[in-house]
This record gives C-alpha cells, structure tokens and sequence, in this order.
C-alpha cells in the first residue's frame, strides 16, 4: 500500500540553524511529492512540489526538497531558519495527478528566538 | 480568488447525534476532496470527487459517513451516528483536476470544521 512517513514528529531548532527534515515515501514508478505548512492559526498551504525533472525543487520562504528516487526520499531544507518557519509540516504523495494524496504524520517545528 | 469555504468551523454534539458539513470549493476546481485530521496525525483523505463522481472512497467509513457533490460544485459530508472517535479536524480541499499538467493535484485548503464529539 501507498504511504508517507515522516520520521521526526517534533523538531526544535534556534534561529539561523540549518533545516532537514525527512520523508519517505512507499510509492514506485512515476511520483508527485509535495510539502504543505500549517503556521499557528492558519490553512495548511503548499511549500513546494515535485511532478519530474529535477529533483531539487525550490519552494516559498527558501525552502527547497530534493528527490532521491534510490533512497525513496523527499527531504525538505532550509539553511537557515526564522521564528516566523514555526509550523507543522507535511509531507503528502500519489503516483499520479488523478489519484489520492497521501499525507505523513507531520513533523511540528519549533524554533527558539 | 476566493479560497475554499467551510462551515461551521467549530460543532459540538454528543454521541450518537448526526452532524453535516458544507465546503464550497474554488470556482473552477473539478476535484474536491474530505479529509479527516485527528490531532497529532496527518490528514486522512475520507472520499475524493471528480466534478460530481467519486473517485476514491475507500476510506470513509460509510456505515456513518456520507458525502455528496451535487451538481459538481459544493459538497456536505455527513456524519451519523457519531462516535467519540469521530473528533477531528474535517478539511475540504480542491485542485484543478484534469488528467496531467503540473498544478493538477496541487491542494488549496479550507479552515477546516472542528468537531467535538462529548
């Protein structure tokens, strides 16, 4: 069965901190990755996507993901975080634009001022 | 653009009793889809539309869950009898739709509707 696992549920980071946070996925052949965000008080919203082509994807706010079919993962990034990327983050997949998206359990991102 | 409108954003009820809510997806969006948010876990898709066809339900419990998109626009998701593990967050989200081309499945969300079952 499809799925979408996120290892880390809480992560806590100070400001300027690198971020990585993983996902992996359960899917083979062809794959639609994506990461949403929910700040505190606000819709889940999309941060960026992959469909094909390069698997490094820029999304808003600097954050980018990279597409390692090998290894099944869609890691998020930033280099350095802000207060304002506390959030949850979800990880979410389907093998095509017309089936189900499957989300991961979310990791909540905590940075300290 | 108007975004995608959910109501009533917060119910409360007692076990047993029926809910329903509303979703009013963005103007255009052939694909509608029900989440389910339990907290602490990731959205669980509960029933996926295609204009006013269901495209995957495989997850709704639908010896009490129902849902409905009439005419291919908006869409009630209906819950009776409730349970108290019936408590969760429901998202409606819409995507464009369509067979391929970048941005098809890409997800815009309602606030979500809370419920409380007591």
């Amino acid at each position: 069965a499809q799925s979408v696992s996120q290892h880390n549920h809480h992560v806590i980071l100070s400001e300027a901190a690198s971020l990585e946070l993983g996902c992996n996925y359960s899917y083979g052949g062809t794959v639609n990755l994506f990461w949403y965000v929910q700040y505190p008080g606000q819709h889940l919203q999309l941060l960026l996507k992959y469909f094909s082509g390069d698997p490094l994807v820029k999304g808003i706010k600097g954050f980018e993901a990279e597409f390692i079919k090998s290894k099944f993962s869609f890691n998020l990034r930033k280099p350095s975080v802000q207060w304002s990327d506390t959030a949850e983050y979800f990880c979410a997949g389907s093998y095509s634009s017309a089936s189900k998206i499957i989300f991961g359990s979310g990791t909540r991102l905590s940075i300290r001022p | 653009e108007a975004g995608v409108a959910q109501s009533p954003r917060y119910k409360i009820i007692e076990k047993r009793q029926s809910v329903a809510f509303w979703c009013n997806p963005i103007s255009g969006h052939a694909t509608l889809y029900w989440y389910q948010q339990i907290l602490g876990q990731g959205p669980k898709l509960l029933i996926q539309f295609q204009n006013n066809g269901v495209v995957d339900d495989s997850q709704l419990p639908k010896d009490r869950f129902s849902a409905e998109r009439l005419k291919g626009v908006d869409s009630t998701l209906k819950i009776q009898p409730a349970k108290l593990e019936d408590s969760a967050v429901y998202l409606c989200a819409s995507s464009p739709g369509g067979t391929g081309g970048i941005g098809a499945n890409v997800l815009t969300f309602g606030a979500g509707s809370r419920l409380t079952v007591l």
